[in-house]
């Protein structure tokens, strides 16, 4: 079974742009959460969908938004990028409901100039 | 709100011995606990996950315990070979918090031949 693919793997936007990443579940995974990784904050949450709709989001402002489409695949997008942005960010899937074990993509590495 | 650590926060050993790497957290009412293993630059790994009604699971030279009351968890490794070095994290999902982990700052490893 494929694991969680995440694209692309590496992005260089200048501040002020916008930035789309995208996220494909493990086949038959329902559920798709979204973590940011940076070296002073750690890892925190984003948000998290399933089947499309978005059940739980975490302390981000509103620049950070996702989707999910009806084949499990998701989308993040931040706007109005700033510097505070570069973090490699990293998708997890699950079967969905609370407690499932998650299984982490290899994230996407955003810089932000 | 839920906060997870991890101490210590750097660990060398040399080839060969058995260590313990902890992890406490300050809400108890988790519905499981996850341990995970990252390489630099990149994804997570889960080795284990302990359900909350559990104590303990083990996976090959790995051994994770799980004591909610005392809000700690441990994972062990058994005889550690250089290839174990990486930055290791626990994360603990909430009772009803769809697909939030919420993850401690990790204890790096680094196991020297």
């Amino acid at each position: 079974k494929a694991g969680v693919t995440q694209t692309p793997r590496y992005l260089i936007k200048t501040r002020g742009q916008q930035v789309t990443l995208s996220c494909s579940p493990i086949s038959g995974h329902r559920s798709v959460s979204w973590y940011q990784q940076t070296p002073g904050q750690g890892l925190q949450f984003l948000f998290e969908y399933f089947s499309e709709t978005q059940r739980n989001k975490g302390n981000f402002p509103g620049r950070f938004s996702g989707r999910q489409f009806s084949n499990s695949r998701s989308e993040m997008n931040v706007s109005t990028l700033e510097l505070g942005d570069s973090a490699l960010y990293l998708c997890a899937s699950s079967l969905g409901g609370v407690g499932y074990e998650q299984y982490f993509g290899p994230g996407t590495r955003l810089t932000v100039t | 709100k839920q906060e997870v650590t991890q101490i210590p926060a750097a660990l060398s050993v040399p080839e060969g011995e058995n260590l313990v790497l902890n992890c406490s957290f300050t809400d108890s009412a988790i519905y499981n606990l996850q341990w995970f293993r990252q390489d630099p630059g990149k994804g997570l790994t889960s080795l284990l996950l302990i359900q909350s009604s559990q104590r303990e699971q083990t996976s090959g030279r790995l051994n994770a315990s799980l004591d909610k009351s005392s809000g700690r968890s441990t994972l062990y490794i058994a005889a550690s070979q250089p290839g174990d070095s990486a930055t290791y994290l626990c994360a603990s999902a909430g009772g009803t918090s769809y697909g939030k982990l919420t993850f401690g700052q990790g204890t790096i490893l680094t196991v020297h031949p």
